[in-house]
């Protein structure tokens, strides 16, 4: 069974920073490009960032490029997020999501909540 | 950058009746390659993290009911439930895959009439 954990969410100050895991199973984390999916209190879904199954391809979302930084680890089957610069429109509920063969999320983890407010 | 519209932004069905939501693309997300068009849609519940439901804007997701149907090509997409059931109440979103930058339509709310 895939499963996605997300961890690292919390309360921070605006201008802070917070780095987010997410830890998988199930599946050879190695072979699969991972994304981060931001949902905003009562609102849509904002596709975050994306990191290739080596790496070498990473990409963000205009409303985060140089303020968040998308990794991976293979070893130790995990994603972060690492989070600088934070403003109040961050808050949301930030989910991981792993790519099929093609780009489209098959599957989701349950999400951490980060909350930017001082 | 693709932007993705949906529409309706809500829409209140009977139960057992058909609901039919659509999504726009800015421009084409047909991929040469395999002609087929990279738009999936998620269904998202209350509390809960958004679910698959189709992929290359027809194929379902393995165990979702075939009352959902995938529809659409180059640029305008049709989500529909063919006899809506209670548990079906949620948000809709659609998706392209054809960008790097995998953007979600702003979501359709389906509830009861």
């Amino acid at each position: 069974e895939v499963r996605l954990v997300e961890s690292g969410g919390g309360l921070v100050k605006p201008g802070g920073s917070l780095r987010l895991s997410c830890t998988a199973s199930g599946f050879t984390f190695s072979l699969y490009t991972l994304n981060w999916v931001r949902q905003a209190p009562g609102k849509g879904l904002e596709w975050v960032s994306s990191i290739s199954s080596s790496s070498r391809y990473v990409y963000y979302a205009d409303s985060v490029k140089g303020r968040f930084t998308i990794s991976r680890d293979n070893a130790k089957n995990s994603l972060y997020l690492q989070m600088n610069s934070l403003r109040a429109d961050d808050t949301a509920v930030y989910y991981c999501a792993r790519d099929a063969t093609y780009g489209y999320f098959e599957y989701w983890g349950q999400g951490t909540l980060v909350t930017v407010s001082s | 950058d693709i932007v993705m519209t949906q529409s309706p932004d809500s829409l209140a069905v009977s139960l057992g009746e058909r609901a039919t939501f659509n999504c726009k693309s800015s421009q084409s997300v047909l991929y040469s390659s395999n002609n087929q068009n990279c738009l999936a849609w998620y269904q998202q519940k209350p509390g809960q993290p958004p679910k698959l439901l189709v992929y290359w804007a027809s194929t379902r997701e393995s165990g979702v009911p075939d009352r959902f149907s995938g529809s659409g090509s180059g640029t305008d997409f049709t989500l529909t439930i063919s006899s809506l059931q209670a548990e079906d109440v949620a948000v809709y979103y659609c998706q392209e895959y054809y960008s790097t930058l995998r953007t979600f339509g702003q979501g359709t709310k389906v509830e009861i009439k």
